[in-house]
């Protein structure tokens, strides 16, 4: 596997669900993010790690719960969403000092 | 308040025509602008970018112009190619962020090529 990659691919849960999202980087990144993509808006930022420690909460509902393990891996831990939370979900990374992050495909979440 | 704006959400171009999309931004503290193509199903690819010292980067049939007294920028495409059709995002970087930083981007504007 090379670049970001995100798991799954497509998710639809229950409001009372709990379901979480995962990122893996194989690109030796340093810092890591979760962006929001909904529909006619442009991508929000919702977290950053860096260097494991998170760096950038951006008043994100604690419905959302992000965790970083390590360098390589992201997760988004997801509990009593609701549906205007359905939205495409993009991890991705990058390396200090250098500004181009990097994107996985995505996770598109439709929450009922 | 949205601080990138792209103001064109859809753009279509003849193959081999030249296209420009363009990007208005607020925050004068920005000092690093990248450009995005997206394809459906698929995130976002890095295509180019500039920093606020210049007012031109080239990258083969890409380039991207940074007018900073009108905090304007835009991206050349020519000659154009059907395989170009893609969501094209404009994205900008605060000064002072170094590791780890956000990201400020523009809704996209879609662009179609025709043959």
């Amino acid at each position: 596997e090379t670049g970001v990659t995100q798991t799954p691919r497509h998710l639809v849960m229950g409001m009372t669900n709990k379901k979480s999202l995962k990122c893996e980087q194989h690109l030796g990144h340093n810092a890591m993010y979760w962006y929001k993509q909904s529909a006619k808006k442009p991508l929000e930022l919702m977290f950053v790690y860096n260097f494991k420690e998170q760096t950038e909460n951006n008043s994100v509902p604690s419905r959302f719960s992000p965790e970083c393990p390590n360098s390589s891996h992201l997760f988004l831990h997801l509990h009593t969403l609701q549906p205007e939370d359905s939205a495409l979900y993009l991890c991705a990374s990058s390396q200090p000092a250098y500004h181009e992050q990097f994107f996985g495909p995505g996770t598109r979440l439709t929450v009922l | 308040d949205q601080q990138v704006k792209q103001n064109s959400p859809s753009l279509s171009v003849q193959e081999g025509r030249i296209s420009i999309l363009n990007c208005d931004y607020t925050n004068s503290m920005f000092d690093y602008f990248l450009w995005y193509k997206k394809y459906p199903a698929e995130g976002p690819t890095f295509l180019i970018s500039i920093s606020s010292i210049k007012d031109k980067n080239e990258d083969g049939r890409f380039t991207v112009f940074l007018n900073k007294s009108a905090k304007h920028l835009s991206l050349h495409i020519v000659p154009s190619q059907p395989g170009d059709s893609a969501v094209y995002f404009c994205a900008a970087k605060e000064r002072g962020s170094n590791s780890g930083y956000a990201l400020n981007f523009g809704k996209g504007t879609s662009l179609l090529v025709t043959p």
